[in-house]
C-alpha cells in the first residue's frame, strides 16, 4: 500500500522560529513536492525535487528551502517562521515520465505561526 | 504562466441529485489533466486523463476531456452524502524536471440528505 508520512499533523509555532517540515515515502518515487493549501486559493506549489540533492522552485518559494539528502526523504524549512506562513503545508511524491502523473499525498500538517 | 479555473466554486444539491464539475485550463504543453476528491484531509486520486473524447468511469462518477475546447468535466450521479468534497481540479505540463501540478481552487459540494 502507498505511503507518504509526514512528521506532525498539527504544529504551532512562533514568529522568528525555524521550523522543520519532514515528509518520507516507500514508495522509491524520484518526484517529491511540497504545496501549500489556503482557502480560496487552492494548492500551490512550494518546492519539488527530482532527485536526490535536487531540486527546483515551485510558484512560491519565497521564505522556504528544501533539502533531499535521502530518496525517501524531503523536508521543507522555514527559515524564520511568520504569520503568513499559517497553512496547511502537503507533501506528494510521484514516479516521473509521462505515464506517471499520480501524485501520491500525506495527510498534511497545519501549521499555525502565532 | 499555467492557470486552472474550475466552476462553481461551490454547490449544494440534495442526495440523488446528478452534478457536473467544470475545469477549464490554460498550459503551455499539456500532458495530463487529473481529478482529485479531498475530504477532511489530503486528496486522493479520482482520474487522470490525457486523451479528448474517451471517458473514463468509476461507479458514480466519470469524467472526460476536451483538448480543443480544453476543459474537463467531472460528473457525479445518483449522489450520495459521502460524496460530500472539495473536488481538484489539476493539469500537468510537459515542461520541467518533475511532474509538478498545477491545481485550480476546487469545486466544494455539498449533499444534503
Amino acid at each position: 500500500d502507498v505511503k507518504v508520512t509526514q512528521s506532525s499533523r498539527y504544529l504551532v509555532k512562533r514568529t522568528g522560529e525555524k521550523v522543520f517540515l519532514e515528509c518520507v515515502q516507500d514508495m522509491d518515487h524520484e518526484n517529491m513536492f511540497w504545496y501549500r493549501q489556503d482557502p480560496g486559493l487552492g494548492l500551490r506549489l512550494i518546492y519539488f525535487s527530482y532527485d536526490v540533492k535536487m531540486k527546483e522552485k515551485g510558484d512560491i518559494p519565497e521564505g522556504y528551502s528544501v533539502s533531499r539528502e535521502k530518496k525517501e526523504r524531503f523536508s521543507l524549512i522555514l527559515e524564520s517562521a511568520s504569520t503568513n506562513q499559517t497553512s496547511m503545508y502537503l507533501c506528494a511524491s510521484s514516479f516521473p515520465g509521462s505515464s506517471y502523473n499520480e501524485q501520491f499525498f500525506g495527510p498534511g500538517t497545519r501549521l499555525t505561526v502565532l | 504562466e499555467d492557470k486552472v479555473v474550475q466552476s462553481p466554486l461551490s454547490l449544494v444539491v440534495h442526495e440523488g441529485d446528478t452534478v457536473t464539475l467544470n475545469c477549464s485550463y490554460e498550459v503551455t504543453n499539456f500532458r495530463s489533466l487529473l481529478w482529485y476528491k479531498q475530504e477532511k484531509k489530503a486528496p486522493t486520486f479520482l482520474f487522470m486523463l490525457t486523451s479528448s473524447g474517451i471517458e473514463k468511469k468509476s461507479g458514480r462518477l466519470s469524467s472526460i476531456l476536451d483538448k480543443k475546447e480544453l476543459f474537463s468535466i467531472l460528473n457525479i450521479t445518483a449522489t450520495q452524502t459521502g460524496d460530500s468534497a472539495v473536488y481538484l481540479c489539476a493539469v500537468a505540463d510537459s515542461g520541467g524536471g518533475a511532474d509538478g501540478l498545477t491545481f485550480g481552487k476546487g469545486t466544494h459540494l455539498i449533499i444534503q440528505p
